[in-house]
């Protein structure tokens, strides 16, 4: 079965700061690992993914995340943060034999001017 | 369109009355899925279509929930005698393929209020 942890319901961090959204998984097969951002009353909007290839993932908006097996970490992060960037954030991993996508509880991440 | 279209954005019913929450994915996607978003409570996955068959249900929290897709595309949610733990917003989600290759894409959810 796979599952993921987010640690951190809510984030703060000043304009300008390094983001570190964090996110641990449980998985007993190969993974596949996302990051999904949901802005105030939108859907969610796919971030980035792993899927097995390089374990350094880069995505939109200047994000990027690190698979690393032996922390079975996928932490997001980002060099400095901009006031745009506050939103909520949902990491999710699915077997890569899988279709069923388990997400986490959502990182709430405020920027302070 | 151009992305997955949910209807209505936002519901308000009387407790006991029944609603029905409607999806249109992405074109040529084959994979849906339908998800419950309450507060601090994270995504709850419902059900899971492939093509017209829901191979997986086990999301649905009761019997008053069902779900059904057609044409291998428009999906309709139904909730009987709804009830006010059933207030939250209704997520949307389709995919290619339903693999992990392939992301899923969500619509902006309908936001449900039952008084």
């Amino acid at each position: 079965a796979q599952s993921v942890t987010q640690l951190g319901s809510h984030v703060s961090v000043s304009e300008g700061a390094l983001v570190l959204l964090r996110c641990n998984y449980s998985s007993s097969v190969p993974p596949y690992l996302f990051w999904y951002v949901q802005y105030p009353n939108q859907g969610l909007q796919l971030l980035l993914k792993y899927t097995s290839a390089a374990t350094l993932v880069k995505g939109i908006n200047g994000f990027e995340a690190e698979f690393k097996k032996s922390e079975t970490s996928f932490h997001l992060t980002k060099p400095s943060a901009h006031m745009s960037d506050a939103a909520e954030y949902f990491c999710a991993v699915i077997a890569n034999t899988g279709n069923q996508f388990y997400f986490g509880t959502g990182t709430s991440l405020t920027v302070i001017p | 369109g151009a992305g997955v279209s949910q209807s209505p954005s936002n519901k308000v019913t009387e407790k006991g009355k029944d609603v029905e929450l409607r999806c249109d994915p992405i074109s040529g996607h084959t994979a849906l899925y339908w998800y419950r978003q309450s507060l601090g409570q994270g995504l709850e996955f419902l059900i899971y279509f492939q093509g017209n068959s829901a191979p997986d249900k086990s999301g649905l929290p009761s019997d008053r929930f069902s779900a059904e897709r057609t044409g291998g595309s428009v999906s309709t949610l139904t909730i009987q005698r709804t009830q006010q733990e059933d207030s939250a917003v209704y997520l949307c989600a389709s995919s290619l393929d339903g693999t992990g290759f392939s992301p899923l894409h969500f619509g902006n959810g309908t936001r449900l209020t039952v008084t």
